[in-house]
């Protein structure tokens, strides 16, 4: 149980082009998502929490007009970088949160190479 | 500011040797304490620790979490290639559940 999907898992698109990546809970609901961002060699870095049916919370300094996220179901987030360039390309992860946020344990999706040209 | 601090940054061992992973934190509204181990792709999940001094096992791995000095540790003993890998320590905050994670320690096991 507590599978997390991802798609795609790359995509190489040019630059001024949108991007959109899903997360989808397979085996259970989540009410709340995760999306991070991973560059090389370095650690997750949080973007947002999506919460379904509201509105995502942000992190500091991540831009909601370029990365739209919609979590419109208990088992699927979505994230869209709009107009994706260059410094866009990384490692894209989501997780989905099992049970609440008494349970508080989160299960990662396999991740998405975004590569921007 | 939250932060998740983990040591060493990396680790060379040979296979058959024992390591330590440390992870200590200053979050606000601290939940609990995860461990991740990351390969090629996202972190599988290895632990989450709540309570204070007990230990947590899954076979040759080990953890546990010290909430007075806001502090884990992850032990791996009869260390195998196998567990080369970056581990991930991150602490919930809060009502979120949202996660703040280490830098991370890449391990190699040489054979």
């Amino acid at each position: 149980g507590a599978v997390v999907s991802q798609h795609p898992s790359r995509v190489i698109c040019k630059s001024g082009t949108s991007v959109k990546i899903e997360c989808r809970s397979l085996d259970f609901q989540a009410t709340t998502m995760f999306w991070y961002r991973q560059f090389p060699k370095q650690s997750l870095m949080l973007m947002a929490t999506s919460n379904e049916g509201s509105k995502a919370t942000y992190e500091q300094g991540v831009e909601k007009d370029k990365f739209l996220i919609n979590h419109a179901s208990l088992t699927l987030s979505t994230l869209t970088v709009t107009s994706a360039h260059p410094e866009d390309s990384s490692f894209y992860i989501c997780s989905a949160e099992r049970g609440g946020p008494q349970y508080n344990e989160q299960f990662f999706g396999p991740g998405t190479r975004l590569t921007v040209l | 500011e939250d932060k998740v601090v983990q040591s060493p940054l990396s680790l060379v061992v040979h296979e058959g040797d024992t390591v330590t992973l440390n992870c200590s934190y200053e979050v606000t509204n601290f939940r609990s304490l995860l461990w991740y181990k990351q390969e090629k792709k996202a972190p599988t999940f290895l632990f989450m620790l709540t309570s204070s001094g007990i230990e947590k096992k899954s076979g040759r791995l080990s953890s546990i979490l010290d909430k007075k000095e806001l502090f884990s540790i992850l032990n791996i003993t009869a260390t195998q290639t196998g567990d080369s890998a970056i581990y991930l320590c991150a602490a919930s905050s809060g009502n979120t559940g949202k996660l703040i994670f280490g830098q991370g320690t890449t391990l190699q096991v040489k054979p």
